[in-house]
């Protein structure tokens, strides 16, 4: 069965520090992964994907996300916080088989501390 | 070019009334999604239509109805709500093309009473 897991539901960061949320996913063979971030009552945006290639993917806002298979990880970061990025972030999965839905994690709710 | 809208963005039904969320997306994607999220859970899927004519249960499809009216439209139903239904319901649209990510909808935020 597939399944995402973001260890800490809370990360606090200061602005100006380097930042990480962590995700470690487990499915069959080799998935996609995405990463998405929620502000207050607003929907899911997306970051940031990896497919296949590069370990180090950039994103948006000035995000990336380094993929390790064989930790079977893929932990967002960005090397120096703000403040506006205070929101909650979701990992998520799509495996190349089976159904085309994604599966996500529960959510890290990351805040900047100015 | 809209993206992804829902219609309504809040409701307060009362135990056993019934409501259609209604969603749609300009982008011409084929795949359109249901999702629940609830403080603590993540976001779990209800039911998802890979393209026009079909649609498939996801994790959670008790207590809900889907229809894929169109390629733009995918509406959610309930037919007579429950109080475990008091969730943030969002849509969510994606092109069939490798590996293209879901573009979401703001969320309808339901309260049953």
């Amino acid at each position: 069965a597939q399944s995402v897991a973001q260890p800490e539901d809370q990360v606090n960061v200061a602005e100006g520090n380097p930042l990480t949320v962590k995700c470690t996913y487990s499915v069959s063979g080799n998935p996609y992964l995405f990463w998405y971030v929620q502000y207050p009552n607003r929907g899911l945006q997306f970051l940031l994907k990896y497919i296949t290639g590069d370990n180090l993917v950039k994103g948006s806002y000035g995000f990336e996300a380094e993929f390790n298979k064989s930790q079977t990880s893929f932990h967002l970061k960005k090397p120096s916080a703000l403040v506006s990025d205070s929101a909650l972030y979701f990992c998520a999965v799509r495996p190349l088989t089976g159904a085309n839905n994604l599966f996500f994690g529960t959510g890290t709710r990351l805040t900047v501390i100015p | 070019n809209a993206g992804v809208t829902q219609t309504p963005k809040f409701q307060v039904l009362k135990t056993g009334q019934s409501m259609t969320l209604q969603c749609a997306q300009d982008m011409n994607h084929n795949s359109m999604y249901w999702y629940r999220q609830d403080p603590g859970m993540g976001l779990r899927l209800i039911y998802y239509s890979a393209s026009e004519g079909t649609t498939d249960k996801g994790e959670v499809p008790n207590g809900y109805n889907v229809s894929r009216l169109n390629k733009r439209e995918f509406s959610l139903r309930l037919e007579s709500a429950a109080p475990s239904q008091t969730s943030v319901y969002f849509c969510a649209s994606r092109s069939v093309a490798g590996a293209g990510e879901q573009f979401f909808g703001p969320g309808t935020r339901l309260t049953v009473l």
